[in-house]
């Protein structure tokens, strides 16, 4: 496909359970970002990716946050021993390129549903 | 660090009719991009509208067009002859020129009346 993908689609999961979230950005795209989203609030910077490489991890709530990306493509963000506070909307969007002068737009996936019990 | 507020958790329109959603931000920095996105109950976000920060032209595109203040660091949207579809969430993002980083507002759902 030509868009974003995120899977799964939706995650349940008991509380104190680890998981992986994964997305497939479009082909060519450099930049990756993930973004969560609680009930009824806006989006939240979580972590972005040039390559494989973090530039920027600000946004990583706890450290049992944490993300990669390899071969310049997938990204994987893992929860570890996952919180009902973390019970969110979990987006990934990619990008063209950075710093070209003009600003490239962020495609977004449909994101994962992450439900903590 | 920069922020986004948008101070109007809904907004609702009849049908035809112009609605304005505003947003302010703050930033210390000279270089940047402002956005639109639209979430409807699919989640999908959608790239309504984008404007350059060293430009002065509002943008506009087709039925959406935008209020670009900057030295009040004000950025609102207007939806003209609003339409069903219309209906959705709506977002303000602050886009970091240096990385693409996009800070968000905490949205205004739009409702749109036949």
């Amino acid at each position: 496909g030509a868009g974003v993908s995120q899977s799964p689609s939706n995650k349940v999961t008991e509380k104190g359970k680890d998981v992986e979230l994964r997305c497939d950005p479009i082909s060519g795209h450099t930049a990756l970002y993930w973004y969560r989203q609680s009930l009824g609030q806006g989006l939240e910077f979580l972590i972005y990716f040039q390559g494989n490489s973090a530039p920027d991890k600000s946004g990583l709530p706890s450290d049992r946050f944490s993300a990669e990306r390899t071969g310049g493509s997938v990204s994987t963000l893992t929860i570890q021993r996952t919180q009902q506070e973390d019970s969110a909307v979990y987006l990934c969007a990619s990008r063209s390129s950075v710093g070209t002068g003009t600003h490239n737009e962020q495609f977004f996936g449909p994101g994962t549903r992450l439900t903590v019990l | 660090a920069q922020t986004v507020t948008q101070s109007q958790p809904e907004m609702s329109v009849q049908e035809a009719e112009t609605v304005t959603l505003s947003c302010t931000y703050d930033t210390s920095e000279s270089d940047y991009y402002l956005f639109w996105y639209k979430q409807p109950p699919s989640r999908q976000m959608i790239l309504v509208i984008r404007q350059e920060a060293y430009k002065q032209q509002n943008a506009t595109e087709n039925r959406f067009s935008v209020n670009f203040q900057k030295a009040a660091k004000s950025f609102s949207l207007k939806i003209s002859d609003s339409q069903l579809g219309d209906a959705a969430m709506y977002f303000c993002a602050y886009g970091s020129s240096n990385t693409g980083k996009l800070i968000f507002g905490q949205g205004t759902t739009l409702q749109v009346k036949p």
